[in-house]
């Protein structure tokens, strides 16, 4: 069963940093690309950032460029997404998913609250 | 960057009911599209992808068309496990948008 389980979320002051981890299992890790997609509360869906399964690839959303680094440990079977510079509108359910074919996403974890606030 | 809209953004309904969400792209995405639906407090489910192509598991009552900037879902006699948001996403090119979502709820 694929299963994937954030982690790291919580409570920041405006302009710190958190780093989210994604724990993966139940499938071969290494052969999927990642994503981030986060969810702002009671707003809709925002993608983030994808990495390809040997990290050949690295996209991020305009909103979140140059702030935030996702990255993958294919020995751990872990996504991370290192956020900085963090900002009000940051504040979201930030969820983990696996790609499926192309970059629509199969599966999913239950998400990570990130919220930032002074 | 493609900018995805969809429409309604809240449509009533009953169980039995045939709907139609239709989802719009600011340029051709080809077949690119995928369709979701999220219940409160659940993370997202894939329903479809490729435009037309249905998920492993998701009831042969729920069905998409579409290809270049014009797309729909249509979920024929809804089910009470119906009443959801759903959102279409393009993965033609990245930034990989979502639209602003559907509200399907109860007449």
């Amino acid at each position: 069963e694929v299963q994937l389980v954030e982690s790291g979320g919580g409570l920041v002051q405006p302009g710190g940093s958190l780093r989210l981890s994604c724990a993966a299992s139940g499938f071969t890790f290494s052969s999927y690309t990642m994503n981030w997609v986060r969810q702002a509360p009671g707003k809709g869906l925002e993608w983030v950032s994808s990495i390809s399964a040997t990290t050949s690839y690295i996209y991020y959303a305009d909103s979140v460029k140059g702030r935030f680094t996702i990255s993958r440990d294919n020995a751990k079977n872990s996504l991370y997404l290192q956020m900085n510079s963090l900002r009000a509108e940051d504040t979201a359910l930030y969820y983990c998913a696996r790609a499926s074919i192309g970059d629509c996403f199969n599966y999913w974890g239950q998400g990570t609250l990130v919220t930032v606030s002074s | 960057d493609i900018q995805m809209t969809q429409s309604p953004s809240t449509l009533s309904a009953s169980v039995g009911d045939r709907v139609t969400i239709t989802c719009r792209a600011s340029q051709s995405i080809s077949s690119w599209l995928a369709w979701y639906r999220q219940k409160p407090g659940k993370a997202p489910n894939l329903l479809i992808y490729k435009a037309s192509t249905l998920e492993s598991g998701v009831p042969s009552r729920l069905s998409g068309s579409g290809s270049g900037t014009e797309f729909t879902l249509t979920i024929n006699s809804l089910q009470p496990d119906d009443f959801a948001n759903y959102y279409c996403q393009q993965y033609n090119s990245s930034p990989f948008t979502f639209g602003p979502g559907t509200t399907v709820d109860i007449k």
